[in-house]
């Protein structure tokens, strides 16, 4: 089984500011990473799929990058919605996996 | 709209089971694999369960591996998610969730799920 690994788990910001969140794979995951992001009391949204390519209706403010075992997750200027818990999941192998959540709070 | 309904959560006791279903609509359903995706109270999320659009192909995760059954009418626009043996570490809020296809195993449309809760 695919490990993923997030960090921080938390990161404190101010509205505005840039966020940098990571992702690492136990093994190359080649480029099929995905990222969500999930708001109190609502399910996950899909932000990013195979590391870079942004969903229908998500913002150029979020952009992924990575391949192979490193990726990240940024969102250049933070607005109030953004504060949520983001996942990472990789769909290389069965079974699909998906990191332990980074929580972007607000500063 | 794409809209995925789940229902038949509820509280059972350590042991029985359960079936999940999530009713889906906006979309050629016959056309999409389909996923159940679970969180724990307070906990990250977990892949759960797969079934190709047809039916043919299905993956569990171990944790639910023998005891917990995807299938899916394509007649009806359901999936569904038959769990037996229920255990307390099964407490979660289930979620059906539309593959992106392509590419595959991304989940691009979620439904607002459903809480299932083990207990005696």
């Amino acid at each position: 089984e695919i490990v993923l690994t997030q960090s921080p788990a938390t990161l404190s910001l101010s509205p505005g500011e840039r966020a940098t969140l990571s992702c690492r794979a136990s093994q190359s995951v080649g480029s099929y990473l995905a990222w969500y992001q999930q708001k109190p009391g609502q399910a996950p949204r899909l932000l990013i799929y195979d590391a870079s390519n942004r969903a229908t209706g998500i913002p150029a403010t979020f952009s992924g990058g990575g391949s192979g075992t490193d990726f990240t997750l940024t969102i250049s200027s933070l607005e109030p919605e953004d504060f949520a818990v983001y996942y990472c999941q990789q769909r290389s192998n069965w079974p699909l996996t998906f990191g332990q959540g980074t929580k972007v709070e607000i500063k | 709209q794409v809209q995925l309904v789940e229902s038949g959560g509820g509280v059972v006791q350590p042991g029985r089971s359960l079936r999940l279903s999530c009713a889906v609509s906006g979309f050629t359903f016959s056309n999409y694999d389909m996923h159940w995706v679970r969180q724990a109270p307070g906990k990250g999320l977990e892949w759960v369960a797969f079934i190709s659009y047809d039916g043919s192909n299905k993956y569990y995760a171990d944790s639910v591996k023998g005891r917990f059954t995807i299938s899916r009418d394509n007649s009806k626009n359901t999936l569904y998610l038959q769990m037996n043996s229920l255990r307390a570490e099964d407490t979660a809020v289930y979620y059906c969730a539309k593959d992106l296809s392509p590419p595959p195993k991304v989940f691009d449309i979620w439904g607002q799920g459903t809480m299932v809760t083990v207990s005696s």
